[in-house]
């Protein structure tokens, strides 16, 4: 069965520090990859977007980035955090397209919050 | 890109009561529609979803509409229950692209 790993789950970082979050999908070939920003109380903002490695699509101007340097593997970074990028993370996975794909899958999600 | 709004941000209803979250979309090549639940701190998981070919669908206590003409859909639950409370999202797909859009999400709240 397919799996999704997300880590951490919580992190506090300082303002103008780094980030690194990273997912990894299990069972499954060449899926969908996604970032979502949940701020509190709020929907679900669609960030990155890959279809395969190294084939990411930005949805929003931010100051992050993502790679998808394997299959299975999504990671969403940043040079200088700002206070604007606390949030709950999700990554997701889905397959398929057109009228075959399949729902988007979430990872337990990671709360970040920049102090 | 796809934009969907969703009503209402909340929802109170008394245990046993049916709750209607509606759902409008804009792009017209989207065609498939889940709703998801996520509890407090949790991820979002999947209740049910619907295909832009099927106008109706029912999962015991859970249904879904679409209106393709209109461009929207709703989540109903009947007889609530408490353990219903939840924030509920929905969210489009749209053909070929495979990105999910979602809606602000509706925290419903089913009172004992």
């Amino acid at each position: 069965s397919q799996t999704i790993h997300q880590w951490p789950a919580t992190l506090v970082q300082p303002v103008g520090s780094p980030l690194s979050l990273e997912c990894t999908v299990e069972g499954t070939s060449n899926p969908n990859l996604y970032w979502y920003r949940q701020a509190a109380g709020r929907g679900l903002q669609l960030l990155f977007y890959s279809v395969g490695i190294g084939q990411i699509s930005s949805e929003v101007p931010q100051n992050l980035s993502a790679s998808r340097p394997q299959d299975r593997q999504f990671i969403l970074s940043s040079k200088k955090l700002l206070l604007s990028d606390s949030g709950f993370y999700l990554c997701a996975w889905s397959v398929g397209s057109g009228l075959t794909n399949t729902e988007a899958f979430f990872g337990q999600g990671t709360r970040l919050t920049v102090v | 890109g796809e934009n969907v709004e969703q009503h209402p941000s909340t929802l109170s209803v008394q245990e046993g009561d049916s709750a209607v979250i509606k759902c409008t979309y804009s792009d017209s090549a989207s065609n498939y529609f889940p709703w998801y639940k996520q509890e407090l701190g949790k991820r979002p998981q999947l209740i049910i979803d619907i295909r832009s070919n099927v106008g109706e669908k029912k999962d015991q206590r859970i249904a879904v509409t679409l209106n393709k003409t209109a461009k929207h859909f709703s989540l109903h639950i009947t007889e609530t229950q408490p353990e219903d409370s939840a924030v509920y999202f929905c969210a489009a797909s749209r053909y070929n692209f495979n990105k999910f859009y979602f809606g602000s999400g509706t925290k419903l709240n089913v009172k004992p």
